[in-house]
């Protein structure tokens, strides 16, 4: 059974600064991974995905990295803001034979930026 | 307006009722998912579906089913709620005829089951 790790649970952090959240799971044997930003009592919002041939994507001050040999992704932030407060989460799927089935999700990083 | 919507946004029920959460997708994506949000627990995906007549269970599907009744819309039905059934629920879709099968949520059913 896929289980995915975020490390930390929690971070605050000045504005300005850069950041690195950290997601690991346990079964390589992925179709893609996505990254998400949660805002409380809102849905989901995807930042991004990367297939499971691919080493990294870019959208903005966000780099999201993946290293499936060893089961880890990383969420870089650049230049924090107060408006990238959120959880964000880190999430998995797996490939069954017609394509990606359902996602397998962390339980994500709270992140307070501090103005 | 939203590309993909869900009602009711909130509900309150009591144990024993059924009740029937519904998704509606306009990005004409062929798969769609229902999931729940736990604190604590994070997200799990309940069931999934990849077109009309093909229906899969999920992490857990106990307590729960689902009717695809047209390529945009999947309804997830609680046919005795439950108190340990109060989460936050969402829908989300996927498009496997593009490269990268991201996954779109709705916005959220809060259930209250007492």
């Amino acid at each position: 059974k896929q289980e995915v790790t975020q490390i930390p649970a929690a971070l605050s952090v000045p504005e300005g600064e850069n950041l690195v959240l950290n997601c690991s799971f346990t079964d390589s044997a992925i179709y893609n991974l996505q990254w998400f930003r949660q805002d409380p009592g809102k849905g989901l919002t995807s930042l991004l995905l990367i297939q499971s041939s691919q080493r990294e994507q870019t959208s903005g001050r966000l780099n999201a990295s993946l290293d499936k040999s060893s089961g880890r992704s990383t969420l870089y932030i650049a230049a924090s803001q107060p408006g990238d407060s959120a959880t964000y989460l880190c999430a998995v799927n797996r490939y069954s034979g017609g394509g990606a089935d359902g996602l397998t999700f962390g339980k994500g990083t709270h992140l307070i930026i501090q103005p | 307006d939203a590309d993909v919507t869900q009602t009711p946004r909130n509900r309150i029920t009591k144990t024993g009722k059924r009740i029937m959460l519904e998704c509606s997708q306009t990005k004409g994506h062929d798969r769609m998912y229902w999931y729940r949000q736990d604190p604590g627990l994070g997200l799990r995906l309940i069931y999934y579906s990849f077109d009309v007549k093909d229906i899969n269970k999920g992490e857990i599907s106990d307590g729960y089913s689902v009717s695809r009744q047209a390529q945009a819309k999947f309804s997830l039905s609680l046919e005795s709620a439950i108190p340990n059934q109060t989460a936050l629920y969402f829908c989300a879709t996927s498009d496997t005829t593009g490269s990268e099968e991201t996954q779109y949520f709705g916005p959220g059913t809060r259930l209250l089951v007492l």
